[in-house]
């Protein structure tokens, strides 16, 4: 069956420091991969999307990369402030609208 | 511009009672997605809808649940007969395409008691 697993549930880092979040997948074949963030009590909120023929994506301090042969993206944030912390979200898209979600890692950074 | 709404914030059912959990998407949005999301955990899909047809209901976990889009803008998520597994957040988000970033609602909370 279709899984989707992010690294941990909870990351703790020092403010400054770089956070790095992995997401793996198998039995699946998405044509994008898309990372959201979500804050207590709300929606998630979109950051980035990357295409299956893509491996890296930018956007201000957030990195994006995507292994289609290791069924992996790695999600970057560089110099990390303490309102960086949240839940991170990865999702698989197939161009047929079920897009499926992980269970997310929340980020804590500590001033 | 408004985002994506939904309405009530709160809901309080007792057991056996059906609820209905109401979305507004984004203006001109044709995509509209509903997701069941339990604490701790990721969004699990639902449905989905392009327009007023829906494309794709295989995640509605049993035929207590419906979801209708009458004229392809504002939804809504019908539970009958409501149990205590159904307590959740329930998150509606809407996209102007079929895959692609999507605009997510605050959810509603229902608590089934």
């Amino acid at each position: 069956s279709q899984k989707i697993e992010q690294n941990s549930e909870a990351l703790n880092i020092q403010e400054g420091k770089t956070a790095t979040l992995t997401c793996n997948y198998t039995n699946y074949s998405p044509a994008y991969l898309q990372w959201y963030r979500q804050d207590p009590g709300r929606g998630p909120v979109f950051l980035l999307l990357i295409r299956e023929n893509e491996k890296e994506k930018r956007k201000e301090r957030l990195k994006v990369t995507f292994d289609t042969t290791l069924k992996q993206s790695l999600f970057h944030i560089t110099a990390s402030q303490p309102a960086d912390s949240a839940t991170y979200l990865c999702a698989l898209d197939s161009y047929l609208g079920d897009m499926r979600f992980g269970a997310g890692t929340r980020l804590t950074v500590k001033p | 511009g408004a985002g994506v709404s939904q309405s009530p914030r709160y809901k309080v059912a007792k057991r056996g009672q059906d609820v209905a959990l109401r979305c507004d998407p984004i203006s001109g949005h044709v995509s509209l997605f509903w997701y069941q999301q339990a604490l701790g955990q990721g969004p699990e899909f639902l449905t989905y809808f392009q327009n007023e047809a829906q494309l794709d209901k295989s995640g509605l976990p049993s035929d207590r649940f419906f979801a209708e889009r009458p004229e392809g803008s504002v939804s809504t998520l019908k539970i009958q007969r409501t149990q205590q597994e159904d307590s959740a957040v329930y998150l509606c988000a809407s996209s102007s395409g079929r895959s692609g970033e999507q605009y997510f609602g605050p959810g509603t909370r229902l608590t089934v008691t």
